[in-house]
C-alpha cells in the first residue's frame, strides 16, 4: 500500500519565478488537501478538493497560488512570480470521507526555498 | 472546531510510558480527537483517533475522560523514534480541515 507521494521533495529558485508541485494521493482516496507549513510553525490549511472540485480556500491562497485535480487523482500546486515569503514546507494530505470520520494521511511534503 | 490546549515540551526515558495531555473544554458532541506527531523535516503522521470511548491501535492509546473535555495520548514504550511533535487536534468527523496547533514537543532520552 502507497502512501502519499510528492513531487519534488525539495525546490529551489529564484524570485519572480512559477514553481508547481505535484502530489499523488492513496490510491481512490476522494479527498485531497494541501497545506502550508512555515518554520516553527504547525502547517496551515490552503485548500482542498473533493473529487476534482475545489470545495474550499484559505485566505493564504493569494491569486498567485492555483491549485487543480484535473481528474480527481493527482493534483497540482502552483505559485506564480514567487516571493521570499513564500518558502516553506508544502505538505498534501489524502483521505476517503466515509462513516462519519474522514482521517487525513500526509506526503513527505516539498520543501520551497526562494532566493 | 474547539481549541486544544498542550503543554509545549515534555521529556521520557526511553522505554518508558509518555503520557501526553491535550486539554479540549469546548468541545461538542460530535467533534472527534485526533492525534498526530511530526518528526522534524517529516510530514505529519496519524496516529490514532476517538470520539467517546478509550481506543487503542499498534502505535499508541488514547483515553478520553467520561466528560470529553480532556485526553492523554500514551506510548507504551517509548523509544528514540517517538521524538517529535504532537498535535492533538478537535473536529467534527466531516471537517474539511485540520487546524494544527503549537502541539507538544516530546524528547525521548537514553
Amino acid at each position: 500500500d502507497t502512501g502519499v507521494s510528492q513531487d519534488p521533495r525539495h525546490k529551489i529558485t529564484k524570485r519572480g519565478q512559477n514553481v508547481t508541485f505535484r502530489c499523488d494521493p492513496i490510491s481512490e482516496h476522494n479527498r485531497l488537501y494541501w497545506y502550508r507549513q512555515t518554520l516553527g510553525q504547525g502547517p496551515e490549511f490552503l485548500t482542498y478538493f473533493q473529487n476534482e472540485a475545489q470545495l474550499e480556500k484559505s485566505r493564504l491562497l493569494s491569486d498567485r497560488f492555483s491549485a487543480e485535480r484535473p481528474k480527481g487523482s493527482f493534483s497540482t500546486l502552483e505559485i506564480q512570480r514567487t516571493e521570499q515569503g513564500d518558502s516553506a514546507m508544502y505538505l498534501c494530505a489524502s483521505s476517503q470521507a466515509a462513516g462519519g470520520t474522514d482521517t487525513q494521511y500526509f506526503g513527505p511534503g516539498t520543501r520551497l526555498t526562494v532566493l | 472546531d474547539a481549541k486544544t490546549t498542550q503543554p509545549t515540551s515534555m521529556d521520557c526515558a526511553e522505554g518508558r510510558a509518555a503520557n501526553l495531555p491535550c486539554n479540549h473544554s469546548t468541545i461538542s458532541g460530535n467533534e472527534y480527537v485526533y492525534w498526530y506527531r511530526q518528526i522534524h523535516s517529516q510530514g505529519p503522521q496519524y496516529i490514532i483517533h476517538g470520539l467517546k470511548n478509550n481506543e487503542t491501535n499498534e502505535m499508541a492509546s488514547l483515553i478520553i475522560t467520561e466528560d470529553r473535555k480532556s485526553s492523554t495520548l500514551i506510548l507504551p514504550h517509548a523509544t528514540l523514534r517517538d521524538t517529535a511533535v504532537y498535535y492533538c487536534i478537535v473536529l467534527t468527523g466531516t471537517a474539511s480541515k485540520l487546524t494544527f496547533g503549537t502541539g507538544t514537543r516530546l524528547q525521548v532520552t537514553l
